[in-house]
């Protein structure tokens, strides 16, 4: 079975880092492109970061993680990184990791078709 | 950045009625337009992608429809599992992959 399970959360002082991972099973990892989102206490969902797969070809952030997340992968361990630092109240949120990939002939679509159930952060001090 | 604007932000609906849920681009995202579903303590689900291309397992009373800028999701015959809160998201432009900021369907 695909699957996708986020770690790592939990409660951090503001100014604080926090490490989350998301594991993967069931598909070759190293074949796909990640991403991360997440949701904020009453608010939608939003997407935070990107890696291209091939050992992280292409990176990119919102700009409100610029500068202070960094998003990572382990092919040979099927494993997904968020180094979170620099964190603030407003990165208090629900963190998924998603599978990005496409249909495999023209046209081209690209969407998040496997999600995990995500790992819970909350910054307070 | 393109942004993306869903309406309405929420709507009241029975059991067997058709919902019709809006999305707006910031300006044309083709067809690189996608519809998911999210329930509280789940995962997010994809339901649609290329603006009307139906996710595999996905029950076919989720539709969708548009293109360029104007995009709709219906639900044909609501049902009680799909009470949730539903996001259209643009992946055009891949530096920024932003989603609209949802709709929630409730009794």
């Amino acid at each position: 079975e695909v699957q996708l399970a986020e770690s790592g959360g939990g409660l951090v002082q503001p100014g604080g880092s926090l490490r989350l991972s998301c594991a993967a099973s069931g598909f070759t990892f190293s074949a796909y492109e990640m991403t991360w989102v997440r949701q904020a206490p009453g608010k939608g969902l939003e997407w935070i970061a990107y890696i291209g797969g091939s050992s992280g070809s292409g990176i990119y952030y919102a700009d409100s993680v610029q500068g202070r997340f960094t998003i990572t992968r382990d092919d040979a361990h099927n494993s997904l990184f968020l180094q979170m630092q620099s964190l603030r109240a407003d990165d208090t949120a629900i963190y998924y990791c998603a599978r990005y990939t496409g249909t495999f002939s023209p046209p081209y679509y690209y969407y998040m078709d496997v999600w995990g159930k995500g790992t819970t952060v909350a910054v307070s001090s | 950045d393109i942004q993306m604007t869903q309406s309405p932000s929420s709507l009241s609906a029975s059991v067997g009625d058709r919902v019709t849920i809006t999305c707006r681009a910031s300006r044309t995202i083709w067809n690189s337009l996608n519809w998911y579903q999210h329930k509280p303590g789940k995962a997010p689900r994809l339901l649609i992608y290329g603006a009307s291309s139906v996710q595999t397992g996905v029950p076919s009373r989720f539709s969708g429809s548009g293109s360029g800028t104007d995009f709709t999701l219906t639900i044909s015959g609501l049902q009680p599992e799909d009470f949730a809160i539903y996001y259209c998201q643009q992946t055009f432009n891949l530096p920024s992959l932003s989603f609209g900021g949802g709709t929630r369907v409730e009794i």
